[in-house]
């Protein structure tokens, strides 16, 4: 089973607004990270946001947040007043098995275009 | 920004040569990974460090090896390249944050092509 899953085709959005990128995930660790980075064509991977899951409030850094909801295993990313060059693919993902042992596990991405 | 490096940018070669990707980064981290990313698709695990004299397999099986014997330095070798190995590479270190997660900074890749 996957443990990221993002399932959304090409995404679209008008310079300015707001949108939303889904991300589920799958764990049965108590506690666990998640993560969401940005690939924009140059393709260097860019760290946006964070979420620990015994965090009580949701993520917010500058124009993005993360919409953290624990019950759904939903971690969905939202940026605000989208930029041209928010352009790029966008990964989540998901940190089990804590401490030394820690690795990352990435889902498919997405990809984020903005229009004029 | 982040100071972790990837040499070469872009590399073409023929099948069976051998050949390393180098990475370096400067922010003393001890905890260094090598992902490999096909076109449009996720990130997969193939090598991992600890630290000095420290390398792990990842969770996709390469023919790729690395070593470790600085810590800023934690290169990848083919022995033989095939059309297959034909991906990106990204290279990443880590430094801890809270409830013992690690927030990672990649280099800009090395993106490989075998004929």
């Amino acid at each position: 089973a996957q443990k990221i899953t993002q399932t959304q085709p090409g995404m679209f959005v008008q310079e300015k607004e707001a949108v939303t990128l889904d991300c589920t995930y799958d764990t049965s660790d108590p506690s666990y990270g998640l993560f969401w980075y940005k690939q924009p064509s140059s393709g260097e991977m860019i760290f946006l946001i964070y979420q620990g899951s015994y965090d009580q409030q949701n993520a917010t850094e500058g124009r993005y947040s993360l919409n953290f909801q624990k019950a759904r295993k939903s971690a969905n990313l939202v940026i605000s007043a989208s930029q041209l060059g928010d352009s790029a693919m966008y990964f989540c993902a998901m940190r089990e098995e804590g401490g030394a042992n820690s690795k990352l596990t990435f889902g498919k991405g997405i990809t984020l275009s903005v229009r004029p | 920004e982040a100071d972790i490096y990837q040499t070469p940018r872009y590399l073409v070669i023929g099948t069976g040569k051998k050949i390393t990707l180098e990475c370096s980064q400067t922010m003393g981290h001890d905890k260094m990974y090598w992902y490999q990313q096909d076109p449009g698709m996720e990130l997969h695990l193939i090598h991992y460090s600890y630290g000095v004299n420290s390398t792990e397999k990842g969770d996709l099986s390469s023919e790729s090896t690395v070593s470790r014997i600085r810590t800023e330095h934690f290169p990848l070798t083919l022995e033989s390249a095939r059309p297959s190995h034909t991906s990106q590479y990204l290279c990443a270190s880590s430094e801890f944050l809270g409830q013992g997660d690690e927030k990672l900074f990649f280099g800009s890749g090395t993106q490989l092509s075998v004929l």
